[in-house]
């Protein structure tokens, strides 16, 4: 299975943009790349996903290199709720049989 | 629309203890998963089911079973608990075609 790299830990200040990265080096071009957050005390809950291009939501972008190789997930105005731990992860498309997360990046947003 | 639901919430065991923890989801989603977060950890995949009656193993199966006899529900048993397997249990569901996976709130089990 196609690992993912994410730093242990960040910080960012309130209203302010936050680069979430993640190395894929070994992606396969089927493999899309998810990217969910768990909040303190609950279970993880989908942000965003893409193939290829970049994608935006109401939550979040997600900008993806050009040789797909690593992607970076963008929180435009960082707000105190958004303090969690982000898993960047890789999903074969059209199958959901192996979904495993890694340790993922562990954000902190200061007032 | 209730999603994924986790049951129970909360158990304490005894060391050699068995039980059985049961996670329902109402959206007729054919892939179910069980993880198990420790303290500071990611969520690691113990078994997943990608439809009923099929189960494979995950990333750390010992000491777990499951069953998928229903496709809404997917059942974890540990059969004797260990200290070691105390931790936070969630469970997760998804569909071919769907967005992403649904979580549920997540079980903490605890043997002493």
């Amino acid at each position: 299975d196609a690992k993912t790299t994410q730093p242990n830990s960040m910080e960012s200040n309130e209203e302010e943009p936050v680069h979430l990265p993640c190395n894929h080096s070994t992606i396969s071009g089927t493999d899309y790349i998810h990217w969910y957050r768990q909040l303190p005390s609950q279970g993880p809950e989908y942000v965003i996903h893409g193939l290829t291009s970049n994608v935006n939501n109401r939550m979040a972008s997600l900008a993806i290199a050009e040789d797909r190789k690593s992607s970076t997930l963008i929180l435009h105005r960082a707000t105190l709720r958004d303090a969690a731990v982000y898993y960047c992860i890789l999903n074969y498309g059209g199958s959901q049989g192996n979904l495993i997360f890694g340790k993922g990046t562990k954000l902190s947003v200061k007032p | 629309n209730a999603g994924v639901t986790q049951t129970p919430k909360f158990r304490v065991l005894k060391t050699g203890q068995s039980m059985t923890l049961l996670c329902a989801q109402d959206m007729n989603h054919e892939y179910m998963y069980w993880y198990r977060q420790d303290p500071g950890m990611g969520l690691r995949l113990i078994h997943y089911s990608v439809g009923e009656g099929t189960t494979a193993k995950g990333e750390v199966p010992d000491g777990y079973n499951v069953s998928r006899l229903k496709k809404q529900n997917f059942l974890l048993g540990l059969e004797s608990a260990a200290p070691s397997q105390t931790s936070v249990y969630f469970c997760a569901s998804t569909s071919t075609g769907a967005t992403s996976a649904f979580f549920g709130q997540g079980t903490r089990l605890t043997v002493v």
